[in-house]
């Protein structure tokens, strides 16, 4: 089946830190990755995306490239500021069914 | 273009009451979904919807809950009998239908508060 996994959080950051956040999925076809955000007390915001193997999504600075042979979708960010705290979600697109798969959420602090 | 539009944003009602969730979809958007959230949590699969289909409700409680997308008006999630568990940001998001690399465009969500 499809299932997505996210490294728990929540992790706390400096302002100008190196963020990662790992994502693997596990899918029966061939689906799209995304990254979506949530600040407090909104919906859910695409980040970025990625739609085939070796595809790179990126935006704001943030980047994450599709890897097939290791499942993968990690987030990063080369330098994090205050605003990006929020929590973000990794997703897949089951492309047969139309259907989307979401991770548990990682919440970042990013401390000034 | 509007994006989603969920309402209302916040809703209270006292147990036992019936609380609808109205979602209108983005304009051309066929596909309907429907998540839970509870407070500090990921969001929880609920159903998803074609008009006037339900596609997959395996995220739906077995009782109480139900859900619409008719061929005309809004998406409608239904939770008859609110129990205070039933407190929770309840998010709609749609996708249009035969484009098969578009993401779900997401609502601000309905807080539902159950006292």
């Amino acid at each position: 089946g499809n299932s997505v996994t996210q490294m728990e959080g929540p992790v706390t950051l400096s302002e100008e830190a190196f963020l990662t956040i790992n994502c693997t999925y596990t899918a029966t076809g061939y689906p799209s990755l995304f990254w979506y955000v949530q600040y407090p007390g909104e919906g859910l915001q695409l980040l970025l995306k990625a739609t085939k193997a070796d595809d790179k999504g990126s935006n704001k600075g943030f980047e994450a490239t599709y890897r097939k042979e290791t499942t993968s979708f990690h987030l990063e960010k080369g330098s994090v500021q205050v605003s990006d705290s929020a929590v973000y979600f990794c997703a897949l697109k089951d492309g047969n069914f139309n259907k989307f798969y979401f991770g548990s959420g990682t919440k970042l602090n990013v401390k000034p | 273009n509007a994006g989603v539009m969920q309402n209302p944003r916040h809703l209270v009602r006292r147990r036992g009451q019936e609380a609808r969730l109205r979602c209108s979809p983005m304009k051309g958007h066929s596909h309907v979904y429907w998540y839970r959230q509870l407070p500090e949590e990921g969001l929880k699969f609920m159903v998803y919807l074609q008009k006037e289909n339900i596609i997959d409700e395996s995220g739906m409680p077995k009782e109480r809950f139900s859900a619409e997308f008719p061929k005309e008006g809004p998406s409608i999630l239904r939770i008859q009998q609110v129990v205070r568990g039933d407190s929770a940001a309840y998010f709609c998001a749609s996708s249009p239908q035969g484009v098969q690399d578009t993401e779900a465009f997401f609502g601000q969500g309905t807080r539902l508060t159950v006292v």
